[in-house]
């Protein structure tokens, strides 16, 4: 199976500043890389992904690298605010039957007014 | 008007008892999951159901059941419950199993607390 590692767990900011999360995965097969943001008590959402046959996203504010040949990926979040203080977790997958993402143990991410 | 239901919100229980957890989506999604979150372990896989078939099973123990009487149900049935249960249990669905750039969508998840 896919074994996803991230960092920080905890990352704290302030407002205004840029926010960064890393990835790393292990399966060379995988190639869907999506991120979630959960907030206090909610349900966790997409807010961003790539795929593999990309190296760089961005949207609103968000911007992803990948970098395929070192298994890492990246979030980074630009001009940072107290409304993206959440939790942020990255995920991996592998096209074929058995699509099961694997999450990242979360980032949570702090932006100090 | 969320479109992944999952009931109930919270739960508790006690020890060595059964309960099941209710999860209906109408998003008119083929593949279904179930995944778990503790502070141990965040969003960890359990189960992926395809067109009502079992696809994965990432729990090691038999007392964790799913149940898919409908395409769009995925229920969740746990005996013998033990303190370690406790968690808040995320269902969730996506378009179609088996393709990689499908994003999944969560329900709210069901908090199970077990004394």
């Amino acid at each position: 199976g896919e074994q996803v590692e991230q960092l920080p767990s905890i990352l704290r900011v302030q407002e205004g500043s840029s926010a960064s999360i890393n990835c790393t995965y292990e399966n060379s097969a995988s190639n869907y890389f999506p991120w979630y943001k959960q907030e206090p008590g909610e349900n966790p959402k997409l807010i961003i992904d790539i795929r593999s046959n990309m190296e760089r996203k961005q949207t609103q504010g968000l911007i992803v690298l990948l970098d395929k040949k070192a298994k890492r990926f990246s979030l980074h979040i630009t001009d940072t605010q107290p409304g993206d203080s959440a939790m942020y977790f990255c995920a991996a997958s592998t096209s074929g039957g058995n699509y099961k993402p694997t999450f990242g143990k979360g980032t949570s991410l702090v932006v100090h007014p | 008007d969320p479109k992944i239901i999952q009931k109930p919100k919270y739960l508790v229980a006690v020890t060595g008892s059964e309960k099941i957890l209710i999860c209906e989506q109408y998003l008119g999604h083929n593949a279904m999951y179930w995944y778990r979150q503790s502070a141990k372990k965040p969003l960890e896989f359990m189960f992926s159901y395809s067109y009502q078939k079992l696809m994965d099973n990432q729990t090691a123990s038999s007392r964790f059941q799913p149940q898919s009487s409908k395409k769009n149900h995925l229920d969740l049935q746990i005996t013998a419950l033990k303190p370690d249960d406790s968690a808040t249990y995320f269902c969730a669905s996506s378009q179609e199993p088996g393709l990689s750039n499908e994003r999944l969508f969560f329900g709210h998840g069901t908090k199970l607390s077990v004394l």
